[in-house]
């Protein structure tokens, strides 16, 4: 079965700095997907950014983007320029490429921006 | 367009009570998933439906069931409430055919209290 792993429940960061969110996962498939969710307070889940394994590039979204070692199965978000609206719940999470959407959630990281 | 919808918003039930959660997915997506987020928690698969079939199921009691109406929205049922099914109960929607850039649209959930 596939596990996904964050070791930081929470972690702070001055606004405008940078901040790296770690996750590493295990699984004995090769191709999967891999996501990190953001969960504001009282508010949806929304996508941030989105890995294919069969992918070598990480990768990026505006402030965000990835570092993806496949080989060591890990998964890091990279926050830059924090703004005060990154303050939220983040999700590392894992799909399978089969029929299912079934997601696997890690336990996440809460993230508080420090004005 | 209309994100995905949830109803209720709360819920506060008693042990032993039976509940049904509705989902409406957005416009257009033929896939509707399920998913439990205890408090502190990630969010837990429950189901999946697809064109009104079971696609898949993770590991959740026979106490839950759900079903899913020709017009693509879903019901989650959950019977003989125990205390430890309260929980914020998500809604997830997505076109259901399984390519990498097929995006889970997350509802706002409901809120269920077991006293």
């Amino acid at each position: 079965a596939q596990t996904v792993t964050q070791s930081q429940p929470e972690m702070s960061v001055q606004e405008a700095e940078t901040v790296t969110l770690s996750c590493t996962y295990d699984t004995s498939e090769s191709d999967y997907y891999l996501f990190w969710y953001k969960q504001p307070p009282s508010r949806q889940m929304i996508l941030v950014i989105r890995q294919e394994a069969y992918k070598q590039q990480n990768a990026t979204e505006n402030r965000f983007s990835v570092n993806f070692q496949k080989a060591a199965k890990s998964f890091s978000l990279k926050i830059s320029d924090s703004q005060l609206g990154d303050a939220a719940m983040y999700f590392c999470a894992y799909r399978s490429q089969n029929r299912d959407d079934k997601i696997i959630f890690g336990k996440g990281t809460r993230l508080h921006i420090l004005p | 367009d209309a994100g995905v919808t949830q109803s209720p918003t709360h819920l506060i039930k008693t042990r032993g009570q039976q509940v049904t959660l509705r989902c409406s997915p957005i416009s257009g997506h033929k896939s509707v998933s399920w998913y439990q987020q205890v408090l502190g928690q990630g969010p837990q698969f429950i189901f999946q439906y697809y064109e009104k079939e079971e696609r898949g199921r993770g590991n959740f009691p026979d106490r839950f069931s759900a079903r899913q109406f020709p017009n693509y929205s879903s019901e989650l049922n959950v019977n003989a409430l125990l205390l430890g099914d309260s929980a914020l109960y998500l809604c997830a929607s997505s076109s259901g055919m399984g390519f990498s850039t097929d995006t889970q649209y997350f509802g706002p959930g409901t809120r269920l209290t077991v006293l």
